[in-house]
C-alpha cells in the first residue's frame, strides 16, 4: 500500500509552453501534498504545500502564477509549470502526507529546449 | 522556519565498514519528525529510518540506526557493516507538526569502495 504516482514520468517540451504534472496518492487519501525541485547534484528545495480544497502554502521565492498548483481531491495534486523556460528543467517530486507518514511519488523529469 | 544542515557533501568508507553521516537541524517546534532518505543514480526517493522528537530511544532499522542527540540537535545517520549499494546520495530532513512542511538538507554523495 501506499503508492504515490506521478505522470507523466519525463516530459520535454519547447520554452514558452505549459506543462502540466500530475501527482496521485493511488490507494489513501493524502491530507498534505508537498512539491519540491531538485537541480541535478542538489537537494530537494521545497517549492509549495498543497492541502485538498484549499490555495497551496508557496515558499518565498517560487511564483505563484509560474507554478500554478491544483489540489481538488484527497488524492490529486497537479502542478503547472507555465510558460516554461530552460532554467524550469528540473526533476519535480511530490510528496503525498497521511497519518505522521510520507510517501514519495517517482519524480518527473522536466527538460524545456 | 525549520533548517538541517548535512556538512558532509561527500564520504568514502571502506566495505564493511562502518560509517556516519552527519546531520544537526534547527527548529523552534517542540514536536518534529527527523527522516533519513537514500538517492540512488536512478533518483528514487529511498526511505530508511525515522526517529520522533519525542521517542527517547534511537531509532534503529536493520544496518541504519540514528544517533538522536536532542539537547545538541543532531540525527546522524550511522550505516554499519557497508555494502557496495550503500553508494548513494543521503538526504537528512525534518517535518515540523508546527508549519506542515517538510524540508531536506543539501545531501552527503556516499562511496563505498571494495
Amino acid at each position: 500500500g501506499a503508492v504515490v504516482s506521478q505522470h507523466p514520468s519525463w516530459v520535454i517540451c519547447k520554452s514558452g509552453t505549459s506543462v502540466k504534472i500530475e501527482c496521485r496518492s493511488l490507494d489513501f487519501q493524502a491530507t498534505t501534498m508537498f512539491w519540491y525541485r531538485q537541480f541535478p547534484k542538489q537537494s530537494l528545495m521545497l517549492m509549495a504545500t498543497s492541502n485538498e480544497g484549499s490555495k497551496a502554502t508557496y515558499e518565498q521565492g517560487v511564483e505563484k502564477d509560474k507554478f500554478l498548483i491544483n489540489h481538488a481531491s484527497l488524492t490529486l495534486s497537479t502542478l503547472t509549470v507555465t510558460s516554461a523556460h530552460p532554467e524550469d528543467s528540473s526533476f519535480y517530486i511530490c510528496i503525498a502526507r497521511k497519518d505522521n507518514e510520507q510517501f514519495f511519488g517517482p519524480g518527473t523529469r522536466l527538460t524545456v529546449l | 522556519a525549520q533548517k538541517i544542515t548535512q556538512t558532509q557533501p561527500g564520504m568514502f568508507v571502506q566495505e564493511k565498514e562502518a560509517v556516519t553521516l552527519d546531520c544537526t537541524y534547527d527548529t523552534s517546534d517542540q514536536s518534529y519528525g527527523l527522516f533519513w532518505y537514500k538517492q540512488p543514480s536512478s533518483g528514487e526517493m529511498i526511505f530508511l529510518i525515522y526517529q520522533g522528537s519525542y521517542d527517547e530511544q534511537n531509532a534503529t532499522e536493520g544496518r541504519y540506526s540514528l544517533n538522536f542527540q536532542k539537547a545538541r540537535k543532531s540525527a546522524n545517520l550511522v550505516i554499519s557493516a557497508s555494502q557496495l549499494g550503500d553508494s548513494a546520495m543521503y538526504f537528512c530532513a525534518i517535518y515540523s507538526d508546527n508549519n506542515n512542511d517538510m524540508r531536506f538538507g543539501a545531501g552527503t554523495r556516499l562511496t563505498v569502495k571494495p
